[in-house]
C-alpha cells in the first residue's frame, strides 16, 4: 500500500506523558499536513510542511504541539505534556502540489486517549 | 463564526433516493475539495473541484466560485453511501478549513 501511514493505530496515555505520533506521507509527495479531529470541533489544522519547510504551525496548538519533519518522507507529532482534552484523532494527510491544485490523501489517524 | 458550512448536518435517506448536500464559504478560497469519511473514520477525497461541475459515477459536485458555494448531488442512493461527507477549502496557500460535515444515513 503506497498511501499515507500513520502509527500507531492506537496511544493512550497517562496526563502529563509526552507521546509522538509518527506519519509516513505518500513517496514523492511535498506537502504534509496535521490535523487534529473531534466530534465537536470537527478537523482543525496543527501544522502544515511544504517541501519539508514549515509552513503553518496552528496558532492556538503551538505551546504543547510540534511537529517535525526530518525528512521528506517521514514526519512525527510531538504532544508535550499531554492532557486529557487532547483525545482525539490525529490525522496526517500528504498531496503532491497542495491542496489548491490536486487530491489530499489521507491516513487512517491515531486515536489518542488521554486519560 | 464558520467559514465554512455545511447543510444538512445529518440526512437519512432510503436506498434508491437522491441527495443533495451543500457547502458555503464565508470567505473568498482559492479551491475547495469534497471527501468522505467511512463510519470507521478513514477520509478520501472525492473531488478537487475549484469551479464547475465535475462527476464521478453517482457523485456529482458543482462549485460556484464566486457564490462562495458547492453542492455534491448523490443519485441513487446505496447503504454504502453512509458516512459523512465534508467539504473543505483553501483561503491562500496554507490555510485548508473543513467544514463540520453531513452525516449521512442510508436505510435498505
Amino acid at each position: 500500500d503506497a498511501g499515507v501511514t500513520q502509527t500507531p493505530r492506537h496511544e493512550v496515555a497517562e496526563k502529563g506523558q509526552t507521546i509522538i505520533l509518527k506519519c509516513e506521507p505518500v513517496s514523492g509527495h511535498n506537502d504534509l499536513f496535521w490535523y487534529r479531529q473531534t466530534k465537536i470541533q470537527g478537523l482543525e489544522l496543527l501544522s502544515y510542511f511544504r517541501s519539508k519547510s514549515l509552513m503553518e504551525d496552528g496558532g492556538a496548538f503551538k505551546d504543547r504541539f510540534k511537529a517535525e519533519m526530518l525528512n521528506s518522507s517521514f514526519s512525527t507529532l510531538k504532544i508535550q505534556p499531554t492532557e486529557p482534552k487532547d483525545s482525539a484523532v490525529y490525522l496526517c494527510a500528504s498531496s503532491h502540489r497542495g491542496f489548491s491544485n490536486e487530491r489530499l490523501f489521507f491516513g487512517h489517524g491515531t486515536k489518542l486517549s488521554v486519560l | 463564526g464558520q467559514q465554512v458550512q455545511q447543510s444538512p448536518a445529518s440526512l437519512v435517506l432510503q436506498e434508491g433516493e437522491n441527495a443533495e448536500l451543500q457547502c458555503n464559504f464565508s470567505t473568498s478560497l482559492n479551491s475547495m475539495q469534497w471527501f468522505y469519511q467511512r463510519p470507521e473514520g478513514s477520509l478520501v477525497s472525492l473531488f478537487y473541484n475549484p469551479s464547475g461541475t465535475k462527476q464521478s459515477g453517482r457523485l456529482t459536485s458543482t462549485t460556484v466560485i464566486k457564490e462562495r458555494r458547492s453542492s455534491l448531488h448523490i443519485s441513487s442512493s446505496q447503504i454504502t453511501d453512509s458516512g459523512t461527507y465534508l467539504c473543505a477549502i483553501d483561503t491562500n496557500a496554507y490555510k485548508v478549513i473543513f467544514g463540520k460535515g453531513t452525516h449521512l444515513h442510508v436505510l435498505p
